[in-house]
């Protein structure tokens, strides 16, 4: 099905410890970005490109780096991760062409400890 | 300042009775687009209305239209006969069209939890 995939679904990391949340879409869409919900909060934008090669920072980019090597994926890498990253991320994608087009990602909750 | 201004945590409503859920806006662009996500306790969100900056009608999709007023910058929601599937977490969202920084990325307001009571 076409649309926006996420993983993992859950992971449980140790502070200090690294990974990459992995976001995926097929349908070719130019813009991709990452965003992260808490509580109380709504979606913070992390993240985003709008274009293979073109990344830039959102609102919340602290700690957190991002590639676009391909318009298909764009992953979100935690260099040492910390509680205050403990979250709920989305991935979502949309295109220039279709302004109301935003396709989200079921989410990955991640829980520092 | 925030762009997205969401003043109800949380709201009540009775099965079969409409309800509004209120959102205000900011932003100096002409152009700007509208919306209205549903996050129900499985956590994925689903598009449930758009209204662009220029529309001269208010949007409207099913039981869901949007309250939109311009001058005040509000575009509030209106979920009309209540289902108990309506229970679930709304947010207000923007995409602002010429923003510096994150060109057409959405910003979300701090979301409304509906609880539709039987």
């Amino acid at each position: 099905n076409a649309g926006v995939t996420q993983t993992p679904k859950f992971q449980v990391l140790k502070t200090g410890q690294s990974m990459t949340l992995q976001c995926a879409q097929d349908m070719n869409h130019e813009y991709m970005s990452w965003y992260r919900q808490d509580p109380g909060m709504g979606l913070r934008l992390i993240h985003y490109s709008v274009g293979a090669g073109i990344t830039d920072q959102g609102e919340v980019p602290n700690g957190y780096n991002v590639s676009r090597s391909t318009t298909e994926d764009f992953p979100l890498r935690l260099l040492s991760a910390a509680p205050s990253q403990t979250s709920v991320y989305f991935c979502a994608s949309t295109s220039p062409k279709l302004p109301r087009g935003y396709t989200f990602g079921s989410g990955t909750r991640l829980t520092v400890v | 300042a925030q762009k997205i201004t969401q003043t109800q945590p949380g709201m009540f409503v009775q099965e079969k009775e409409a309800v509004t859920l209120d959102c205000t806006y900011d932003t100096s662009d002409q152009s700007y687009g509208l919306f209205w996500y549903k996050q129900p306790s499985s956590g994925e969100m689903i598009f449930l209305i758009y209204q662009g900056s220029y529309d001269e009608q208010n949007a409207t999709e099913g039981r869901y239209s949007l309250n939109f007023q311009k001058a005040r910058k509000s575009a509030n929601l209106v979920i009309s006969a209540s289902q108990l599937g309506d229970s679930a977490m709304y947010f207000c969202a923007m995409r602002e069209a010429f923003s510096s920084g994150s060109a057409r990325q959405l910003t979300f307001g701090s979301g409304t939890q509906l609880t539709v009571l039987p």
